[in-house]
Formats: C-alpha cells, sequence, structure tokens
C-alpha cells in the first residue's frame, strides 16, 4: 500500500513565524504536490514537484516556497505565516512512467492555525 | 479553467439504500478517480479508472468512466452509516496531464 505521512496533523503557529510542513511518501513516485482545502474553495493547488529538485508554482504558490532534496521528501514552507494561511494542507504524491501519470495518494493533512 | 461540476451537491439517504452520484466536464479527461474524505482527514482513494466504458468495483462501490469521457460515476449499493463523508471526483484532462482537476464533492449523509 502506498503511505503518504505529513509530520503534524495539528499546528498551531504565530503571525510571522516560519513553518515547515513535511510530507514523505514511500512508493518512490516521481510526483507530489501540495494542497490547500478551506470550506467552499475545495482543493487548491500550491505547488508540484515533477522529481527531485524540481518544482513549479500551482495556483496560489503566493506566500508560500517548497524544497524537494529527496524523492521521498517534500516540504512546504510558509516563510512568514499570516492569518489568511490558517487551512488544512494536503500532500500527495503520485506515480508517473513512460509518459503517463497515475492515481494521485493523499496523506492524512496537517491543519494549520496561525494567530 | 476547468472545472468539474458533481451532482448532486449533498444526499441524505436511509441506511441500506443505494446511491449514485455523478461528475462531468466540458473537455475530453483520460483518467478519472474517486475519493472519500472524511471529517478532518485526508482524501482516501476509492476507484482510479483508464479507459472509456470501463467498470470497476470495489466492494459495494461501482465506477464507470463515461464513453464520451468527459464524465463519470459512482455507485453505493446497500449503504452503511460508515459511508457517510465528502466524495470527490477527479481527473486529468487529455491535454494537460499534469494537473488534476478536483470536484467540489458530494457530501453523504446516511439516517440509521
Amino acid at each position: 500500500d502506498v503511505k503518504v505521512t505529513q509530520s503534524s496533523r495539528y499546528l498551531v503557529k504565530r503571525t510571522g513565524e516560519k513553518v515547515f510542513l513535511e510530507c514523505v511518501q514511500d512508493m518512490d513516485h516521481e510526483n507530489m504536490f501540495w494542497y490547500r482545502q478551506d470550506p467552499g474553495l475545495g482543493l487548491r493547488l500550491i505547488y508540484f514537484s515533477y522529481d527531485v529538485k524540481m518544482k513549479e508554482k500551482g495556483d496560489i504558490p503566493e506566500g508560500y516556497s517548497v524544497s524537494r532534496e529527496k524523492k521521498e521528501r517534500f516540504s512546504l514552507i510558509l516563510e512568514s505565516a499570516s492569518t489568511n494561511q490558517t487551512s488544512m494542507y494536503l500532500c500527495a504524491s503520485r506515480l508517473q512512467r513512460g509518459g503517463w501519470t497515475y492515481e494521485q495518494y493523499f496523506g492524512p493533512g496537517t491543519r494549520l492555525t496561525v494567530t | 479553467g476547468q472545472q468539474l461540476n458533481q451532482s448532486p451537491q449533498s444526499m441524505f439517504i436511509q441506511e441500506g439504500e443505494d446511491v449514485s452520484m455523478n461528475c462531468t466536464s466540458s473537455s475530453i479527461f483520460n483518467t478519472w478517480l474517486w475519493y472519500k474524505q472524511d471529517p478532518g482527514e485526508g482524501p482516501v482513494l476509492l476507484i482510479a479508472l483508464y479507459k472509456a466504458g470501463e467498470l470497476t468495483s470495489n466492494g459495494r462501490l461501482t465506477a464507470q468512466f463515461g464513453i464520451t469521457r468527459k464524465d463519470s460515476f459512482l455507485n453505493i449499493s446497500a449503504s452503511i452509516p460508515s459511508d457517510v463523508g465528502i466524495y470527490f471526483c477527479a481527473g486529468n484532462e487529455e491535454t494537460s496531464y499534469d494537473k488534476v482537476i478536483f470536484g467540489p464533492g458530494t457530501s453523504l449523509s446516511v439516517i440509521p
């Protein structure tokens, strides 16, 4: 079974703090993703990564950065947390082979509250 | 950008009833995915579909990849209380295999 784990289930941070959210997958997937999920707005893509050291902006990258130094790990960084970044953050990974992409698997989510 | 339409938006059903929900797009998709999300948890993959007309089952769940490649259906037979949650469809457009498009979800409530 594919397993995607996220470093924290719940996190409370203060405005202006630097926040790191970590995601690890154990299935050697090439692609990894970070989403945020807010009531009424659905899942919105923040960043994704095709492979190690590669990153692409998603729909809402402002205020975020990412790092992928190892294939199994994809980190989301909030350089200076703000209250409007309070949300549920979801990591996902996906196999990519021969020009075809397969299904995404999600982690359990991190509920981040910025006060 | 591309959006998926899911219907119904919400459902309230009696335990034991069958459930049907669907997802439509304005463009052709080459992959359809169905997820279930419980409150406070990440979405869990239920079924993945890769060919037009494909019909796939996972226990009491059955999903189909529409032959027009612009829709997909999910059926749940003999619903039970643990079926409660939000069901999302998702997929990859034919012209853009990188990005996964998600539907807004169908909220299912099961009355014991």
